[in-house]
């Protein structure tokens, strides 16, 4: 097991541009987040996915980002017509089932994609 | 909305040295977690909390859940180079069904030889 995964690890796009991340959860959890951290700051929620369902989304979430977990195991984050503002690392968390052992919400972290739009 | 503050911002202490943070929440919770967060690194998880007044500890690391569940702290004793790094509490919100976690902003934590 090699732990919660993300690609690309670091993206350049110009304003305006279209990016999508990837991240690959470890491969037993069903429950996987995705949070956005800016300099100084804790992480801030995005959007929740059990299994393939999205069943949570932060009111912070504009139209312009969408994500999707189709098959229920890797995830991607899509931001359209990027702003500079959407500059952040972009984390991706996953957690086992409910009931799995553990701490009920506990959350493993990927090693993020630092977005830079200029 | 929910909201998580976290005092100190900033701590630099020398090695040997006790460290607490401190994290206060607007809402009562459900439940609190503390991660640690390397520079340059990703969150790690350290503990979750869920009773009132709860009490854990970790070697040299004490975790306590206010009586409320409004408030947490995480207490280091006798603080070595490697505690440095960022300290989050998270908790969702008791009146908020979903599992979003709301975290703090953190206490950054410097540790001197």
């Amino acid at each position: 097991d090699t732990g919660v995964s993300q690609d690309p690890r670091h993206k350049i796009t110009k304003r305006g541009q279209n990016v999508t991340f990837r991240c690959d959860p470890i491969s037993e959890h069903n429950r996987l987040y995705w949070y956005r951290q800016t300099l100084g700051q804790g992480p801030e929620f995005l959007t929740y996915f059990q299994n393939e369902a999205q069943l949570e989304k932060s009111r912070l979430l504009s139209d312009r980002f969408s994500a999707e977990r189709p098959k229920g195991s890797f995830s991607t984050l899509e931001i359209q017509r990027t702003e500079q503002g959407d500059s952040a690392m972009y984390l991706c968390a996953s957690s086992p089932p409910v009931g799995s052992g553990g701490a009920y919400n506990e959350q493993f972290f990927g090693p993020g994609t630092r977005l830079t739009v200029l | 909305g929910q909201q998580v503050m976290q005092i100190p911002q900033y701590q630099h202490v020398q090695e040997g040295e006790d460290f607490t943070t401190y994290c206060n929440s607007s809402t009562t919770l459900s439940n609190i977690q503390w991660y640690k967060q390397r520079p340059g690194g990703h969150p790690v998880f350290l503990i979750q909390l869920v009773k009132s007044g709860e009490v854990k500890k970790q070697k040299r690391l004490t975790f306590q859940f206010g009586e409320a569940k409004k408030n947490s702290s995480l207490h280091i004793t006798a603080t070595q180079t490697t505690d440095v790094g960022t300290y989050f509490c998270a908790g969702n919100d008791i009146n908020q069904a979903g599992t979003a976690l709301i975290f703090g902003k953190g206490t950054t934590l410097s540790v001197s030889s």
